[in-house]
C-alpha cells in the first residue's frame, strides 16, 4: 500500500513569489491535513480537507490556502512568500475522524520550502 | 484552548538504559492522545495512541505510555533503548472539541532523543 506522497520534496523561492505544494493521500483516505513544521514553533496545524471541503482551519493568514480534489489529492498554496514561511510542510492523510474521534494520521516526508 | 507541553527539549540516554519522555496536556474535553516519532528527513510515524480504557497503552517498537488524568500527563516509556531509537518524539492531543468531527491535532514542540553507544 503506497504511503502519502508529497511533491516537490525541496524547493527554493524568493520573497514575494508564490508556491504550490501537492499531496497524494493513501488510497481510501478522504481526509488530508497540512502542518507547518519549524524549529521555533514546532508543528502548527494549517488546515484539513475532507471530501473536497475544508473541515478545520488553523491560525494562519489568508496567504495560506488549500484545496482538495475529487480523488482526495490536495494542494496547498502560499502567496506573497515571506522569509518566515521557510519550513517543512507536512501532509497527513487519515480516515474520516467522525464523532470527534480523530483518526490516525499518516504523514508524508514533507516539502521543505526555503524562502530567500 | 488545547495545548501540549513537552518539558524536555533534549534527552541523552545510553543504549540499553530505560527511557521516559514527559508530556503534559491541556484539553477541555475527553482527550485523545498520541505519540509520534520523526527520524531525520522523514515524516512522522505513529508510535501509539490512547482513546479510552486501559490507561497503559502499548505501541510499536517496544514503547508504552501511561495516561494519568489527575496529572494531565501521557508519558512515553521504553525499558531498554536501542541506538535506532534516536529521533525526535512528539506528543499530540485531539478530540471532541472539534465540531463536525475532524482530525486536527495539537502537537508538543518535541523531544530530541540522543542515544549514546
Amino acid at each position: 500500500k503506497a504511503g502519502v506522497t508529497q511533491t516537490p520534496r525541496y524547493l527554493i523561492k524568493t520573497r514575494g513569489q508564490q508556491v504550490t505544494l501537492s499531496c497524494s493521500p493513501i488510497s481510501g483516505h478522504r481526509s488530508v491535513s497540512w502542518y507547518q513544521q519549524t524549529p521555533g514553533q514546532g508543528l502548527q496545524f494549517l488546515f484539513e480537507y475532507f471530501s473536497e471541503t475544508q473541515r478545520n482551519k488553523g491560525n494562519f493568514p489568508g496567504r495560506f490556502s488549500g484545496r482538495q480534489f475529487s480523488n482526495s489529492r490536495s494542494e496547498m498554496n502560499v502567496s506573497t512568500l515571506e522569509l518566515g514561511d521557510s519550513a517543512l510542510y507536512l501532509c497527513a492523510s487519515s480516515l474520516e475522524g467522525l464523532a470527534g474521534i480523530p483518526g490516525e494520521l499518516f504523514f508524508g516526508e514533507g516539502s521543505r520550502l526555503t524562502v530567500l | 484552548a488545547q495545548s501540549v507541553t513537552q518539558p524536555d527539549i533534549h534527552i541523552t540516554v545510553s543504549e540499553g538504559a530505560s527511557l521516559e519522555l514527559r508530556c503534559n496536556y491541556s484539553y477541555g474535553a475527553t482527550p485523545y492522545l498520541f505519540w509520534y516519532v520523526q527520524s531525520p528527513g522523514q515524516g512522522l510515524q505513529l508510535l501509539l495512541k490512547y482513546f479510552s480504557g486501559d490507561t497503559l497503552v502499548q505501541g510499536i517498537k517496544g514503547f508504552e505510555a501511561e495516561f494519568k488524568r489527575s496529572q494531565s500527563s501521557f508519558n512515553l516509556r521504553k525499558p531498554s533503548v536501542h541506538w535506532s531509537d534516536a529521533a525526535e518524539y512528539f506528543c499530540a492531543v485531539g478530540g471532541r472539541l472539534l465540531t463536525g468531527g475532524g482530525n486536527k491535532l495539537t502537537f508538543g514542540t518535541g523531544t530530541q532523543l540522543k542515544v549514546e553507544l
